[in-house]
């Protein structure tokens, strides 16, 4: 079965630092994956997609996503934090049999000023 | 397009009274999801239709919740009675057709309060 798995369940980061949320998957075949963010009283957002091409991925409000095939890994990545950034992410995969997204258990992201 | 929208926002009640959420899905998106977020359980899949048919109810917890799509623009989460461990942020979601490709679009979500 499809799944996904995120480590950490908060992650602290000072403004200006760069930071990574990480997010581990086991899937069958070419796995679709997926970022989504929570900020505070609102639904999920999307970010960021892999379905195929560069390992490096670009999303939305300077984020980028790293695909390693060899680790199972696409963790979520930002040069420089900012204190806006303080939400809830989401990682999630396609589910190959049901085409639904398998959501992971959530990482909170804290920025310090 | 104005996105997934749901109603009411906030929804107080009391224990044993009947609950009932509305969702209209994007034009044009052929599944809807509905989910249910607390402190303790994340994020958990209730129900998904495809094309207003009921896919997949495994995630309802109990018969006390039901989902209707009466239509591509419409449905509803209904919990009857309601109980104060029903308290939770309850999304919809739409997608297109290959959902699993495309993603999900969320609504903002009615924050169910049961005291």
């Amino acid at each position: 079965a499809q799944s996904v798995a995120q480590p950490e369940d908060q992650v602290n980061v000072a403004e200006g630092n760069p930071l990574t949320v990480k997010c581990t998957y086991s899937v069958s075949g070419n796995p679709y994956l997926f970022w989504y963010v929570q900020y505070p009283n609102r639904g999920l957002q999307f970010l960021l997609k892999y379905i195929t091409g560069d390992n490096l991925v670009k999303g939305s409000y300077g984020f980028e996503a790293e695909f390693n095939k060899s680790q199972t890994s696409f963790h979520l990545k930002k040069p420089s934090a900012l204190v806006s950034d303080s939400a809830l992410y989401f990682c999630a995969v396609r589910d190959i049999g049901t085409d639904k997204l398998i959501f992971g258990t959530g990482t909170r992201l804290q920025v310090f000023p | 397009d104005a996105g997934v929208i749901q109603s009411p926002r906030h929804e107080v009640t009391e224990m044993g009274q009947e609950v009932t959420l509305r969702c209209k899905p994007i034009s044009g998106h052929d599944y809807l999801f509905w989910y249910r977020q607390t402190m303790m359980r994340g994020l958990e899949l209730l129900i998904y239709f495809n094309n207003n048919v009921p896919i997949d109810d495994s995630g309802m917890p109990e018969d006390r919740f039901s989902a209707k799509m009466p239509n591509a623009s419409f449905s509803t989460l209904k919990i009857q009675p309601s109980e104060p461990r029903d308290s939770a942020v309850y999304f919809c979601a739409s997608s297109l057709i290959q959902g699993g490709s495309y993603g999900y679009t969320f609504g903002s979500g009615t924050r169910l309060t049961v005291v």
